[in-house]
């Protein structure tokens, strides 16, 4: 079983929607959580950093935690075109400084 | 904000050739990191650094080595290149280790073909 699986999708949604990716994750020893999204070649880009359980929002942006559930979750609002990329989820063990990445979801977001 | 600047964009080489990937950052950033990412794969750790001359493997470390002489700068190195090491290689990094589990930050890869 892997350490976090997130659904490659493809995913492709009309502009103005609101766009929901998640990732499950297997450990609960998983205490920070990451969201990064990637353009087409371009290294992945920091979006959002949690470690509580519960929201964060920046922007458009929220961020999910429920750790008892082991599952994350992003959720963009009003998408827009420029949204349009590969979101990686990524989670890191107390203490550590590897991190573990979902295989990434591709998200289009039509005009 | 983090910049981290991998020296090559495209690199077509050939089978056999030593190979020298640079990344470079500007934030005195403790730790560094070298990963590949092929489709259907995401992301896998090659080699990290949590300082000068330190370095320990990843996840995939064969036919790969590493150097990191200076703070700011960590080279991944293909022995002897080989066809299934194309890819795209992705550099990273991160905060003093003490500040544990800092997010990383990326540069915009290099995409290495061996033909």
């Amino acid at each position: 079983q892997k350490e976090v699986e997130q659904d490659p999708g493809p995913l492709s949604v009309p502009e103005g929607a609101i766009v929901s990716l998640n990732c499950t994750y297997s450990n609960s020893a998983f205490q920070y959580f990451m969201w990064y999204r990637q353009y087409s070649r371009k290294g992945p880009e920091l979006l959002m950093y949690t470690y509580s359980s519960g929201n964060k929002e920046d922007g458009r942006f929220t961020a999910q935690v429920d750790k008892s559930s082991k599952y994350i979750s992003l959720f963009i609002r009003d998408s827009q075109p420029s949204d349009s990329a590969t979101y990686l989820c990524a989670i890191v063990r107390q203490g550590a400084q590897k991190l573990v990445f979902g295989q990434g979801t591709r998200l289009t977001i039509n005009p | 904000d983090v910049k981290v600047t991998q020296s090559s964009r495209y690199l077509v080489k050939r089978t056999g050739e030593k190979v020298f990937l640079e990344c470079v950052q500007d934030m005195d950033h403790e730790n560094m990191f070298w990963y590949r990412q092929d489709p259907g794969l995401g992301l896998r750790l090659i080699y990290f650094s949590y300082d000068v001359k330190m370095k320990e493997k990843g996840d995939i470390p064969e036919g790969y080595s590493v150097s990191r002489e200076k703070k700011e700068r960590f080279s991944l190195i293909l022995e002897s290149a080989s066809t299934n090491q194309t890819s795209m290689y992705l550099c990273a990094s991160s905060w003093d280790r003490s500040y544990s589990n800092q997010p990383q930050h990326f540069g915009d890869g290099t995409r290495l073909s061996i033909l």
